[in-house]
């Protein structure tokens, strides 16, 4: 069984350019989220996304967006990129449980962003 | 809106021992999931254990227990028995909606 798989592993690209990222959830999962981990920090919630929807979305600008496609995976997209957004960008998989429980959340491996 | 502290930024442990880590959070919710994680270098992040709010007794999971205390808003994990390849980043995080919200980590390392 598969666990969280992302794409690609590293990345560098220039400041103003544009990436996407792309996650494949746990078999059995149908709820991606996505968070930024800035170098000796805690991972900080973007958003997430159920039946092809973003659901919640933590304190990002409008240049990332995403999207959940019908097999349950996901891409996070970051437009105009600025120096500051050289992270770890971790996706997390999990079974949406109803709005007031938590279910566990699954990490993949993290794709590492560096801006130049 | 929901915050995670942890205080001690690293913590070092003699191979065999017992470590405890700290995590204080900060929420007006009553129903919710405490969790800790393992980073290692390799940086996937890997669930260590998880805790429901409603539930009084203390989670447990092989050598890894924890210590919660709602009135206090206090969830502390203890390490028995330490092992090499326990050295890592942990987090706590605060879940509730399906949402987590993570503390600062502690780096755990191991004296052989």
């Amino acid at each position: 069984d598969a666990g969280v798989t992302q794409s690609p592993t590293h990345l560098i690209k220039t400041r103003g350019q544009q990436v996407t990222l792309r996650c494949s959830p746990k078999s059995g999962h149908d709820t991606v989220s996505w968070y930024q981990q800035a170098l000796g920090q805690g991972p900080q919630f973007i958003f997430q996304y159920y039946e092809e929807e973003e659901r919640q979305r933590g304190n990002f600008p409008d240049r990332f967006s995403g999207h959940q496609f019908p097999n349950y995976s996901s891409e996070l997209n970051v437009n105009a990129l600025l120096l500051g957004d050289s992270a770890l960008y971790l996706c997390a998989s999990s079974l949406m449980a109803d709005s007031q429980s938590t279910d566990t959340q699954y990490f993949g491996p993290g794709t590492r962003l560096t801006v130049l | 809106a929901q915050t995670v502290t942890q205080s001690q930024p690293e913590m070092s442990v003699q191979e065999a021992e017992t470590v405890t880590l700290s995590c204080t959070y900060d929420t007006s919710e009553s129903d919710y999931y405490l969790f800790w994680y393992k980073q290692p270098p390799s940086r996937q992040m890997i669930l260590v254990i998880r805790q429901e709010a409603y539930k009084q007794q203390n989670a447990t999971e092989n050598r890894f227990s924890v210590n919660f205390q709602k009135a206090a808003k206090s969830f502390s994990l203890k390490i028995s028995d330490s092992q090499l390849g326990d050295a890592a980043m942990y987090f706590c995080a605060y879940g509730a909606g399906n949402k987590l919200t993570f503390g600062g980590g502690t780096r755990v390392l191991v004296k052989p």
